[in-house]
């Protein structure tokens, strides 16, 4: 079975500084998708970035962007420049036929 | 375009009951999922309908049950509510390839007491 973990329940960052969180998953197949949602407090998942297994470059929206590495089974999201509207809690999602997500990191952005 | 609703926003039952919740896709996509949010386990895939038909089905018991109608719109029914089936039900909805990424409601918040 597929799963994924991101083993930072809480992060937190200044404003305007650059953050990383970080998601493994595990499975034994070559193509799938990787997703980062965002969960604010409206309860609304909101997409954030996209990356296909099978391209090598990683996925970059904006001030947004991942660290995909297949081998290692791994994918980071970086967020730079931080902005207050950030804070809320992102979920890293693995998609074969169905979509399984982590456990959640609560991203914390102080003034 | 109008995003993904669900109705209604709370919902209060009591043991014993069943429940029916309501999901309208953004016009177009043909897949609607649904998925159970709890701070124990998380986001949990429920199932997904495509075209009418159940495509996916996550790991839960048959009590929850699920349809799609030809426009799309899709419910999602709980029998016998129990407990724990206190949560935040999400729906998404796709244009409906597997790998289309989901476009998410606002969640029904269900509270069984």
């Amino acid at each position: 079975a597929q799963t994924v973990t991101q083993s930072q329940p809480e992060m937190s960052v200044q404003e305007a500084e650059t953050v990383t969180l970080s998601c493994t998953y595990d499975t034994s197949e070559s193509d799938y998708y990787l997703f980062w949602y965002k969960q604010p407090p409206s309860r609304q998942m909101i997409l954030v970035i996209r990356q296909e297994a099978y391209k090598q470059q990683n996925a970059t929206e904006n001030r947004f962007s991942v660290n995909f590495q297949k081998a290692a089974k791994s994918f980071s999201l970086k967020i730079s420049d931080s902005q207050l509207g950030d804070a809320a809690m992102y979920f890293c999602a693995y998609m074969k036929n169905d979509m399984r997500f982590g456990a959640g990191t609560r991203l914390t952005v102080k003034p | 375009k109008a995003g993904v609703t669900q109705t209604p926003r709370y919902l209060i039952k009591t043991r014993g009951q069943q429940v029916t919740l309501s999901c309208s896709p953004i016009s177009g996509h043909r897949s609607v999922s649904w998925y159970q949010q709890t701070p124990g386990q998380g986001l949990q895939f429920l199932f997904e309908y495509f075209s009418e038909t159940q495509r996916n089905k996550g790991n839960f018991p048959g009590r929850f049950s699920g349809r799609q109608f030809s426009n799309s719109r899709s419910e999602m029914n709980v029998s016998t509510l129990e407990l724990g089936d206190s949560a935040l039900y999400l729906c998404a909805s796709s244009l409906g390839p597997i790998n289309s990424p989901l476009h998410f409601g606002n969640g029904t918040r269900l509270t069984v007491t």
